[in-house]
């Protein structure tokens, strides 16, 4: 099966521009999520759809950060200004199964530089 | 507030020995724990899961334990090649919320 497909690779803005990330899961997967990377941490989520349904957007920040997957399969992640802090990986994952212990399927992310 | 601790942040090894790589959590009861890999550049990917009433995991040479009263799992590799230099992230899950670490870096040397 094809994997989590992500674009752009790499991204480079200045501070207070706006950027926006694309991802297609893996066929047939109900489950989406952002999760935002710094260099040396782990995975933090940011939002998880179900479909076309946010579940849990509790750590997104608001009021630069949307996110949108209108028909329940690709997603749009948007930062809107962007902030030098923002600097990161976004990774986009799936799930397709219903059970909590499934596994997640990520894409190779997006690198955002903001100078 | 809930903490992930996995151990040092880089571990180095020689060919043939056994890594073992630990995650304690503080603040958090798990019903599941996962381990997954992730290469420069690339997004994490799935090793093996372990559920809170199983006490070790196995899968070729990949051995996970989980001791949720020390709140601890280890995770080993065995017969450890060049190959497995990668970053190792464990991740509980909760309510089909995963919750990160921030990794292990591992290399083996030949």
């Amino acid at each position: 099966e094809a994997g989590v497909a992500q674009s752009p690779r790499y991204k480079i803005i200045e501070k207070r521009q706006s950027v926006a990330f694309w991802c297609n899961p893996i066929s047939g997967h109900a489950t989406l999520y952002w999760y935002q990377q710094i260099l040396g941490q782990g995975p933090k989520l940011l939002i998880q759809f179900q479909n076309n349904g946010v579940v849990d957007d509790s750590q997104l920040p608001k009021d630069r950060f949307s996110a949108e997957r209108l028909k329940g399969v690709d997603s749009t992640l948007k930062i809107q200004p962007a902030k030098l802090e923002d600097s990161a990986v976004y990774l986009c994952a799936s799930t397709g199964n219903s059970n909590y212990n499934s596994p997640l399927h990520f894409g190779n992310g997006t690198r955002l530089t903001v100078t | 507030s809930q903490k992930i601790e996995q151990n040092s942040e880089a571990l180095n090894i020689q060919e043939g020995k056994t890594a073992t790589l630990t995650c304690n959590y503080t603040n958090y009861s798990p019903a599941y724990l996962q381990w997954y890999r992730q290469d420069p550049g690339r997004g994490p990917v799935f090793l093996l899961l372990i559920r809170e009433n199983e006490k070790e995991k196995r899968k070729e040479r990949l051995k996970v334990t989980f001791d949720t009263t020390l709140k601890q799992s280890l995770f080993h590799i065995t017969a450890s090649q060049p190959a497995d230099s990668a970053t190792y992230l464990c991740a509980l899950v909760n309510a089909g919320k995963s919750t990160f670490g921030d990794g292990t870096t591992l290399t083996v040397k030949p």
